[in-house]
């Protein structure tokens, strides 16, 4: 399994900017989270989806933050307008309810590393 | 509510040191607790969990042991090595769905050849 894949890797804009960053979660898995992690606040979640359809996003801190998930295996982060403040690393995670904690975890992308100048 | 306290940070120690970064956690019913560890530029990624009181999560080295009465969940190895650096996280899932996770603030380890 290719595990969930994230683009881009890095980026750098200029403040103002429309910033949109992806997520493929892994198949077959029925979550997905978008995360922030900054040093000042530690790992923070934004939004979850269940089954493609948002399911809390009172962690996402303001209008500027908006998310999609169109169908099952591709969901967008987007900022509109990024201010530096937004710099951080986000980060995509999936799960599978499979009714059994034994077998029930998140797992997690390698990161969006976002600096907003 | 729910919350996650480890020990701050960071660590440091000498390769083939004793390891033990403490959690407790705040939970009502009963969580599933996890420990997630992040290397250099990467992911979070899943290094062991727990289900129940008494279970006992291992792996590459690493164990943690659930206790339900001490609401710890400690990471422990018996000799670290230099490739162990990295941030650890403690994490607890309270109604066992891998949705509502928490997670403590990380635990920076370095360790030194």
């Amino acid at each position: 399994d290719a595990g969930v894949i994230q683009s881009p890797r890095h980026e750098v804009t200029e403040m103002g900017q429309e910033v949109t960053l992806r997520c493929k979660p892994i198949s077959g898995h029925d979550y997905l989270f978008w995360y922030r992690q900054t040093m000042m606040r530690g790992l923070e979640l934004l939004i979850y989806f269940n089954n493609n359809v948002p399911i809390d996003d009172s962690g996402m801190p303001e209008d500027r933050f908006s998310a999609k998930m169109p169908n099952a295996s591709f969901s967008t982060l987007k900022i509109q307008p990024s201010e530096p403040r937004d710099s951080a690393v986000y980060f995509c995670a999936s799960s599978k309810t499979a009714g059994d904690p034994s077998t029930t975890t998140q797992y997690f992308g390698p990161g969006t590393r976002l600096l907003v100048l | 509510g729910n919350s996650v306290t480890q020990m701050e940070g960071p660590v440091t120690l000498s390769e083939e040191a004793f390891l033990t970064i403490n959690c407790t956690y705040t939970a009502t019913g009963y969580p599933s607790l996890f420990w997630y560890v992040q290397y250099p530029g990467e992911g979070l990624q899943l290094l062991l969990k727990a289900t129940k009181a008494d279970d006992k999560g291992s792996n590459k080295g690493f164990e943690a042991t659930y206790r339900k009465e001490t609401t710890s969940f400690h990471l422990e190895k018996g000799s670290v090595q230099v490739s162990d650096s990295a941030v650890y996280f403690c994490a607890l899932d309270p109604d066992n769905y891998g949705q509502n996770f928490v997670f403590g603030p990380g635990t920076r380890l370095s360790v030194l050849p």
